[in-house]
């Protein structure tokens, strides 16, 4: 079964301080993709960045950045210049594209980051 | 530009009753989702559906049907509802040719049974 991992339930920043939260996954597939959601208080799932596992370059969208280590089966997210507007839940998020089958999302239980003014 | 719509937005059950949870997508993406999230725990897959007329069992789908008449509409009904049910609920949808841009989610659905 593949499985992902977030080990850090809750994390604090200050305002434009860089923060760094943890992920990571367990799978036998080669082929996969990795992503990160932020969930707000408004509850809305949005898509902060995806990282396809065989692309070894790391991705970046602005302000957030990832260290993807594919042998280590490892996945952070790192946000620098953080903002209030940062304060929310943060999912890390795994998918496989199996043979004949339907490729589904599989969750960690995410982190709760806080940025202080 | 809707995206993915669900509601209603909050619903109050009662132990035993029924309801059924609707979510519509105007982007023509094949592929849909309910995912139910509890507190402090990540998102579980209930069922999904590749098209029109093809669902399939996620992880959690106990206690939960749904059916996809048109590539639009994804409605998930509880018959008998539980305790167990209260929730935060999810529809989402993807292309799934390009699944590396992930899912777009609706607003959730926040169900208490009590």
């Amino acid at each position: 079964a593949q499985t992902v991992t977030q080990s850090q339930p809750e994390m604090s920043v200050q305002e434009a301080e860089t923060v760094t939260l943890s992920c990571t996954y367990d799978t036998s597939e080669s082929n996969y993709y990795l992503f990160w959601y932020k969930q707000p208080p408004s509850r809305q799932m949005i898509l902060v960045i995806r990282q396809e596992a065989y692309k070894q370059q790391n991705a970046t969208e602005n302000r957030f950045s990832v260290n993807f280590q594919k042998a280590a089966k490892s996945f952070s997210l790192k946000i620098s210049d953080s903002q209030l507007g940062d304060t929310a839940m943060y999912f890390c998020a795994f998918m496989t594209l199996p043979q004949g089958g339907s490729e589904k999302l599989v969750f960690g239980k995410g982190t709760k980051l806080t940025v202080n003014p | 530009n809707a995206g993915v719509t669900q509601t209603p937005k909050f619903r109050i059950l009662k132990i035993g009753q029924s309801m059924t949870l609707q979510c519509t997508q105007d982007m023509n993406h094949n592929y849909m989702y309910w995912y139910r999230q509890d507190p402090g725990m990540g998102l579980k897959l209930i069922y999904y559906s590749v098209g029109a007329g093809i669902t399939d069992k996620g992880e959690v789908p106990n206690g939960y049907n749904v059916s996809r008449s048109t590539t639009e509409d994804f409605p998930l009904r509880l018959e008998l509802a539980a305790p167990s049910q209260t929730s935060v609920y999810f529809c989402a949808s993807s292309y799934s040719a390009t699944a590396n841009y992930g899912y777009t989610f609706g607003s959730g659905t926040r169900l208490t049974v009590v």
